[in-house]
């Protein structure tokens, strides 16, 4: 597509409940990144997948987030038994190699109450 | 651990005014990045830079290899340019965890 796209761009969900959220990567793009805004805060890297590697899954939080990238294209992050303290704005970006030009996605924003 | 540091953290200036944001980092370096990010909206890759200068419009970015220093400079600023602006820096070396991000300036143009 024309850039990476997000889905859904707002999800708001009860404590406890699992969550998915989509990234679509720009065609071609062999690197994808996930990372996380908190309100106010900077941005937390949270995995990369670059091309078919074993991905760098360093950032996530915790067990309860995972993320997938089939056929080296869309990436699902899931957070299973979601905490309060996981509400954020989930960014996914892509480049077509380390070293260049970035883009990212408008995000997920992501409440749970 | 590769550092990343921005100054300042927030600053308000008058419509006109000519602007410079920091950036400093710790260890050596493959690419730098410039972002802008304005409220509720995504982030917008402005500038990437390896050495030297560059200019779009009445942004210009400069970094120095030597110093591990990087600018962002806005010329003429105008209220439009008000947003966060966040370095990143993806460095020679590293392992697979891709940028690390300085904590942004929050800048506000006032009329």
């Amino acid at each position: 597509g024309a850039g990476v796209s997000q889905s859904p761009s707002n999800k708001v969900t009860e404590k406890g409940k699992d969550v998915e959220l989509r990234c679509d990567p720009i065609s071609g793009h062999t690197a994808l990144y996930w990372y996380r805004q908190s309100l106010g805060q900077g941005l937390e890297f949270l995995i990369y997948f670059q091309g078919n590697s074993a991905p760098d899954k360093s950032g996530l939080p915790s067990d309860r987030f995972s993320a997938e990238r089939t056929g080296g294209s869309v990436s699902t992050l899931t957070i299973q038994r979601t905490q309060q303290e996981d509400s954020a704005v989930y960014l996914c970006a892509s480049t077509r190699d380390r070293g260049l030009s970035i883009f990212f996605g408008q995000g997920t924003r992501l409440t749970v109450v | 651990k590769n550092e990343v540091e921005q100054s300042p953290q927030n600053l308000t200036a008058q419509e006109g005014e000519f602007i410079t944001i920091n950036c400093s980092y710790s260890v050596g370096i493959s690419a730098l990045h410039w972002l802008q990010q304005h409220p509720g909206g995504g982030i917008v890759s402005l500038f990437m830079l390896s050495s030297g200068k560059k200019k779009h419009g009445r942004l210009i970015a400069t970094i120095n290899i030597q110093e591990k220093h990087s600018s962002l400079h806005i010329t003429a600023s105008h209220p439009r340019d008000s947003a966060v602006y966040i370095c990143a820096h993806m460095y020679s070396g590293g392992g697979a965890d891709g940028l690390t991000f300085g904590k942004g300036t929050h800048l506000i143009i006032q009329p």
